[in-house]
């Protein structure tokens, strides 16, 4: 069955570095999201991203997170100067065209931020 | 603001009997609601789903009920085995021009079968 890969499964950082955090969605999937989960809370919507563009974006996604989908396959979460509040699992989504619901998530990135 | 309740963080149900799992949602404009299940180190997994036009879903041992008017669903799963162990999330959605929305996800729910 197709999966969503994510990379590593596990970052430890330094508060103020930068981090990326990698995906390769479904070949087929043109839908790609990043979610994430901070420890014992529910799973929030970060970002939506369709045709090579933001499609929607949520109040968390400020202007230290960015999204890149630089060579057709990879698709990068990007945050340039983590804070400690950004520890959580970040999970990368896909889902293919007509197919409305029912995302495919990666097994996730654990990032911790120290 | 909790859009997507549950309010049972754990519950525990005997091998072989029936797991309730409830979601209360507060925004109307959702309609179409999932479950998915979730295992440690793992994503969630899509289990099952309902547009806001039915009041009921079935794929085998799992079932979802709607009730609009009570902006209620419930998971049903019978007979409970202990590979249904894991944290079990309600999401909701509302359908858009671009058709695929975010979804927003409740708490979660810690279901533990006993053998």
């Amino acid at each position: 069955e197709p999966e969503v890969t994510q990379t590593p499964s596990h970052q430890v950082t330094q508060m103020g570095q930068e981090v990326i955090l990698r995906c390769v969605p479904i070949s087929n999937h043109l839908y790609f999201y990043w979610y994430r989960q901070i420890l014992g809370q529910k799973v929030e919507f970060l970002v939506s991203f369709y045709n090579n563009e933001i499609s929607e974006k949520s109040e968390i996604f400020d202007d230290q997170f960015s999204v890149e989908r630089p060579d057709g396959s990879n698709f990068t979460l990007k945050i340039r100067s983590t804070k400690l509040e950004d520890s959580a699992m970040y999970f990368c989504a896909s889902i293919a065209p007509g197919q409305l619901y029912g995302y495919t998530f990666g097994s996730g990135t654990r990032l911790t931020v120290v | 603001d909790q859009q997507v309740k549950q309010n049972s963080p754990s519950l525990s149900v005997q091998e072989g009997r029936i797991s309730i799992l409830n979601c209360d949602y507060t925004n109307s404009m959702f309609d179409y609601f999932l479950w998915y299940k979730k295992y440690p180190a793992e994503g969630p997994t899509f289990l099952i789903s309902i547009s806001s036009i039915k009041d009921k879903n079935e794929d085998g041992r799992f079932t979802v009920f709607l009730n609009k008017s009570a902006k209620h669903l419930s998971l049903h799963i019978v007979p409970s085995q202990p590979g249904d162990s894991a944290v079990y999330f309600c999401a909701a959605s509302s359908i858009s021009n671009f058709g695929n929305e975010k979804l927003t996800f409740g708490t979660g729910t810690r279901l533990t079968i006993i053998p």
